[in-house]
């Protein structure tokens, strides 16, 4: 079966820094380009980041350029989003997915940014 | 940025009858490779999204038959032959033909009369 777990979620201050995993399972990583998304409380869907294949090539969004980071470890089937500056606006469900050949979305982890 | 504009924002529907959503982009979604880049979404209630079609037309393994995807250019829709309850959510369009950014639409919340 395959399968995206996201884990590393919860409450931060704002200013504050978390980092957020996804483990793979099922499908061969290391060939699959990788996205995160993002859904605030009650809103829509919005892409957050997108990294390739190998890690060489990442892509962000403009509301998080400079402050997110997103990187992976294929020899162990890891994605990571590293967040820094967290902002309240930044609040919200975190998923990881693929949406080329095949897609697959994990259960997302919340993050909240809250004093 | 490729901007979607979906209609309707809700949609109310009686059991075994059909529904339609229109998704409308700000330029066309035609990729320099020929290919359209237009997928749809469904988020049930409580659950992550699920890629029902994807280039405009074709279907996600496991998909039922009655989801289909039609249009070209800028204007796309999203038809469900005959509405069950397990369909009701909030269906999104997404846009790949010219990222980044991928871009959704806003959404259309779907529910059973």
């Amino acid at each position: 079966e395959e399968k995206l777990v996201e884990s590393g979620g919860g409450l931060v201050q704002p200013g504050g820094s978390q980092t957020i995993s996804c483990a793979a399972s099922g499908f061969i990583f290391r060939n699959s380009e990788m996205n995160w998304f993002r859904q605030a409380p009650g809103k829509g869907l919005e892409w957050v980041s997108y990294i390739s294949s190998s890690g060489n090539v990442m892509y962000y969004a403009d509301s998080v350029r400079g402050r997110f980071t997103t990187s992976r470890d294929n020899a162990n089937n890891l994605l990571y989003l590293q967040m820094t500056s967290l902002r309240g606006e930044d609040t919200g469900i975190y998923f990881c997915a693929r949406i080329t050949s095949r897609s697959n979305w994990g259960q997302g982890t919340p993050v909240t940014v809250s004093s | 940025d490729v901007v979607l504009t979906q209609s309707p924002l809700s949609l109310s529907v009686t059991p075994g009858q059909p529904a339609s959503i229109s998704c409308r982009s700000s330029q066309s979604l035609v990729h320099s490779d020929g290919n359209t880049y237009l997928n749809w979404f469904q988020q049930r209630p409580g659950q992550s999204p699920r890629r029902l079609i994807y280039k405009v037309s074709n279907r996600d393994s496991g998909v039922p038959d009655r989801f289909n995807g039609s249009g070209s250019g800028t204007d796309f829709t999203l038809k469900i032959g005959r509405v069950e309850t397990d369909d009701v959510g909030v269906y999104y369009c997404m846009q790949d033909a010219h990222w980044p950014p991928l871009t959704f639409g806003g959404g259309t919340k779907v529910d059973i009369k």
